[in-house]
């Protein structure tokens, strides 16, 4: 059961910063939260992933609300290679970590 | 590191027959594997979970006589789609992780399956 809410689509203007937004009100106190990317006829690819403090990578960066119930990943330059389907996903090591994917964001970056 | 790959990387069948992919974790050793199902334009629905050693756990709706998933080692884990009919044609990917205190799921590239 997908347990994140996502916008359908972005759009970002390409060395600009992009903000997706995924919101998980029924968060619990085990759940991680993942991003993955995926571009066409591909697997998913790992972003980034946070439990409770910001995290930053070489990727992206991760800021988590205080209350946990929203995550925003960030990528701050975008870039065409940017393109890609975001999902946002919650998992739990104690429940068997598996992935229910939701809708996800499709971001277009313009050149 | 981390990588993960699949095989065949597409494959075409005719209604009835079975088809066998392979799911291989090229350098770590994969304790859970997973496998999903993508039809175009939507996103993934997790098919089932597989530890090494263990009968894969589905998710419901999930018909596990027709998709048989066997993880017999910590490297590699199989899905056979079994009397395949074209309503099975699908991107079928696996994912894998380890219980090193890692998160992750490392994702294969997917397998493209038309049933004619």
């Amino acid at each position: 059961d997908a347990k994140t809410t996502q916008p359908n689509s972005m759009e970002s203007n390409e060395e600009e910063p992009v903000h997706l937004p995924c919101n998980h009100s029924t968060i619990s106190g085990t759940d991680y939260i993942h991003w993955y990317r995926q571009l066409p006829s591909q697997g998913p690819e790992y972003v980034i992933h946070g439990l409770t403090s910001n995290v930053n990578n070489r990727m992206a960066s991760l800021a988590i609300a205080e209350d946990r119930k929203s995550s925003t990943l960030i990528l701050h330059r975008a870039t065409l290679r940017d393109a890609a389907v975001y999902y946002c996903i919650l998992s739990a090591l104690v429940t068997g970590n598996q992935f229910y994917f939701g809708t996800g964001t499709s971001l277009t970056v313009i050149p | 590191g981390a990588v993960v790959s699949q095989h065949p990387s597409w494959v075409i069948c005719k209604s009835g027959t079975s088809v066998k992919i392979e799911c291989r974790s090229l350098d770590f050793q994969a304790t859970t594997m997973f496998w999903y199902r993508q039809f175009p334009k939507q996103s993934l629905m997790l098919m089932a979970t597989s530890n090494e050693g263990s009968k894969a756990t589905y998710e419901q709706g999930v018909e596990k006589d027709k998709f048989l998933i066997n993880h017999a080692s910590l490297t590699l884990s199989t899905l056979t789609v079994t009397s395949a009919h074209p309503e099975d044609s699908s991107f079928y990917i696996c994912s894998a992780s380890t219980t090193s205190g890692v998160y992750e799921q490392y994702f294969g590239p997917g397998t493209r399956l038309t049933v004619t």
